[in-house]
């Protein structure tokens, strides 16, 4: 158990650039969260998916955002034509969810995003 | 709708002092409680759950918390103090309502400890 991992660990950007962000989770982790954490606030939960599945984005999740797993174990998650706003950390976190258990997450290092 | 206060932006304790981080919630059903830290330049590290049962919970590094329901709170709680526990911690809760499995969390406790 290595740890869930985010490649890269910092981005900065020129607005209107488009980034892409990858997250490697627990190995056997079915379940994988995107959060995104912006100063003096706790993290925001943005998408989530149950194996390749995503079950639920939140409505912080522009259509400017889109996220991926594809075959059910690391994701990406990709912002195109980056705002200044869009600057934060953000952060992964997996799970592996049993019928009827609940859950406990485990995060990422996180990406922290600059956009110029 | 769910929903988490830290009342405290910033909590100073001397080395050695017990410690208190405070946290309430705001749920429709029953919660389920977390407590995450924060390290510079780290992500998140999970402390200790509260799901049911047991009203103290012990956690990782010698953090305990306490469930109380009539005052739907949930205070990360120390006993003794150490300068390495400073960084920011968060408390987080789920409804056990809800279908999906999201956790909002608060915004954040900063810790010093001071030697």
């Amino acid at each position: 158990d290595t740890g869930v991992s985010q490649d890269p660990r910092h981005k900065i950007t020129k607005r209107g650039q488009n980034v892409t962000f990858r997250c490697d989770p627990i190995s056997e982790h079915n379940r994988l969260y995107w959060y995104r954490q912006t100063l003096g606030q706790g993290p925001e939960f943005l998408t989530y998916f149950q194996n390749e599945a995503q079950l639920e984005k939140s409505r912080l999740l522009s259509d400017r955002f889109s996220a991926e797993r594809p075959k059910g174990s690391f994701s990406t998650l990709e912002i195109q034509r980056t705002e200044q706003g869009d600057s934060a950390m953000y952060l992964c976190a997996s799970s592996r969810k049993l019928a009827g258990d609940l859950d406990t997450q485990y995060f990422g290092p996180g990406t922290r995003l600059t956009v110029l | 709708a769910q929903s988490v206060a830290q009342p405290e932006d910033q909590v100073n304790v001397a080395e050695g002092n017990p410690l208190t981080v405070k946290c309430t919630y705001s749920v429709s059903g029953n919660p389920y409680l977390f407590w995450y830290v924060q390290y510079p330049n780290r992500g998140l590290q999970f402390l200790l759950k509260y799901i049911t049962g047991d009203n103290l919970v012990k956690g990782s590094y010698g953090f305990e918390a306490e469930f109380n329901k009539s005052q739907t709170s949930f205070h990360l709680k120390k006993p003794s103090a150490l300068v390495s526990d400073s960084a920011l911690y968060f408390c987080a809760v789920r409804d056990i309502m809800n279908r999906d499995d999201k956790i909002i969390f608060g915004k954040g406790t900063r810790l010093h400890i001071l030697p």
